[in-house]
């Protein structure tokens, strides 16, 4: 079956640092590679996603790079900022199941000034 | 255009009661899913409905059930409340009804039960 795999977490960096985040997967075919972004309270929002291999995702300074032969999806941003202090998941969704997603377990991270 | 709505936002529960949970998707969407977030097993798919007919379902026992409704409303139900199921649910809609999905989140309901 599908499954995803994050960095434990959590993750405290400073203000301007360089954030990675890693995510791996396991899935069949030709999954769809997403990053959602949980704000403390509130549901999930999606971030940025990428549909087929060595498609870029991005959205608000954050990048991932949809990599099959490492089956990898690692969140990047060059420099963080307090406000980026959330719950971040990494997620697949596969062929014949597309409204089903499948989450990794999350990670938190916590810009400090 | 108004985002996914959930309701009630949150709610405390007797173990052995039932729950009912609404969610009213982005209009004009006609796929809602329902997931289960714990702090132990993450987020898990619960079911997704579209054209009030349910079209994919996790591995959750069968006390929790789901139906929506021809404006695309969905509710979902837990019957004989565990105090595992003390979690957020969240539901989420999509546009699409084949291919790529881009699913918009509700804000979740909060459910304890005590």
């Amino acid at each position: 079956g599908n499954s995803v795999t994050q960095m434990e977490g959590p993750v405290t960096l400073s203000e301007e640092a360089f954030l990675t985040i890693n995510c791996t997967y396991t899935a069949t075919g030709y999954p769809s590679l997403f990053w959602y972004v949980q704000y403390p309270g509130e549901g999930l929002q999606l971030l940025l996603k990428a549909t087929k291999a060595d498609d870029k995702g991005s959205n608000k300074g954050f990048e991932a790079t949809y990599r099959k032969e490492t089956t990898s999806f690692h969140l990047e941003k060059g420099s963080v900022q307090v406000s980026d202090s959330a719950v971040y998941f990494c997620a697949l969704t596969n062929t014949g199941t597309a409204s089903k997603l499948t989450f990794g377990t999350g990670t938190r991270l916590q810009v400090t000034l | 255009k108004a985002g996914v709505t959930q309701t009630p936002r949150y709610l405390i529960k007797t173990r052995g009661q039932q729950v009912t949970l609404s969610c009213s998707p982005i209009s004009g969407h006609r796929s809602v899913s329902w997931y289960q977030q714990t702090p132990g097993q993450g987020l898990q798919f619960l079911f997704e409905y579209f054209s009030e007919t349910q079209r994919n379902k996790g591995n959750f026992p069968g006390r929790f059930s789901g139906r929506q409704f021809s404006n695309s409303r969905s509710e979902m139900n837990v019957s004989t409340l565990e105090l595992g199921d003390s979690a957020l649910y969240l539901c989420a809609s999509t546009a699409a009804d084949r291919g790529y999905y881009e699913q918009y989140f509700g804000p979740g309901t909060r459910l304890t039960v005590t």
